[in-house]
């Protein structure tokens, strides 16, 4: 059965930087392009980016540009997440999804379980 | 950026009960319109894709119609387990969320 399993929740201070990981399993890895979507606490989800498992190539939300670094490992399966500058603004809910359709992307069929990210001084 | 907007925020509904969620985009999508379920402390569930075909496994309960700019996400008879948050997605422009819909039990 497809699963995403992401890493575990993490503390940053304001400033640092936080890299964040989500292994894929039960289907084929390079087939699906995979996406990582944020949730602050109460908000509506926040599409942060793609990328495309073969290729590596990355498209990132306008919001994130400068901030936020896609990167994936074929061998593993593996995409991982970083975002720089963190503000306390960054605490949410981290998860990586999947897209089931190669020519509209956009929407996701399997998620991950999520990864808490708390930003605090 | 296509603003997406729901409504109403909230609905107070009862087991049995029809209830439709209405989408209404701020430029048109065509059909590519996605509906989720959501419950505390978990990940958003795949409903709805392209407006109106359902997710693989979801209850026929669940329906979506809709073009353009205006989509609803209907339930025709609400069980104990559709209580739940709701969101729209269109996936044309990027990606962007409603603000979601949180059905209560009356």
């Amino acid at each position: 059965q497809v699963q995403l399993l992401q890493s575990g929740a993490d503390v940053k201070k304001p400033g640092a930087s936080v890299k964040l990981s989500c292994k894929a399993s039960g289907y084929t890895f390079t087939s699906y392009y995979l996406n990582w979507v944020r949730q602050a606490p109460g908000q509506r989800p926040e599409w942060m980016g793609i990328i495309n498992p073969t290729s590596g190539s990355t498209s990132y939300a306008q919001t994130f540009q400068g901030r936020v670094t896609m990167t994936r490992d074929t061998s593993t399966s593996t995409v991982d997440m970083q975002l720089s500058s963190l503000k306390s603004e960054d605490t949410a809910k981290y998860y990586c999804a999947r897209s089931p359709n190669w020519n509209h992307p956009y929407y996701f069929d399997y998620w991950g379980q999520g990864t808490l990210v708390t930003v605090s001084s | 950026d296509t603003q997406m907007t729901q409504s109403p925020s909230t609905l107070s509904a009862s087991v049995g009960d029809r209830v439709t969620i209405t989408c209404r985009a701020s430029q048109t999508i065509s059909s590519w319109l996605a509906w989720y379920q959501q419950k505390p402390g978990k990940a958003p569930k795949l409903l709805i894709y392209q407006a109106s075909n359902l997710e693989s496994g979801v209850p026929s309960r669940f329906s979506g119609s809709g073009s353009g700019t205006e989509f609803t996400l209907t339930i025709s008879s609400l069980q104990p387990d559709d209580f739940a948050t709701y969101y729209c997605q269109q996936y044309i422009y990027y990606s962007t969320f409603g603000q979601g819909t949180k059905l209560e039990i009356k």
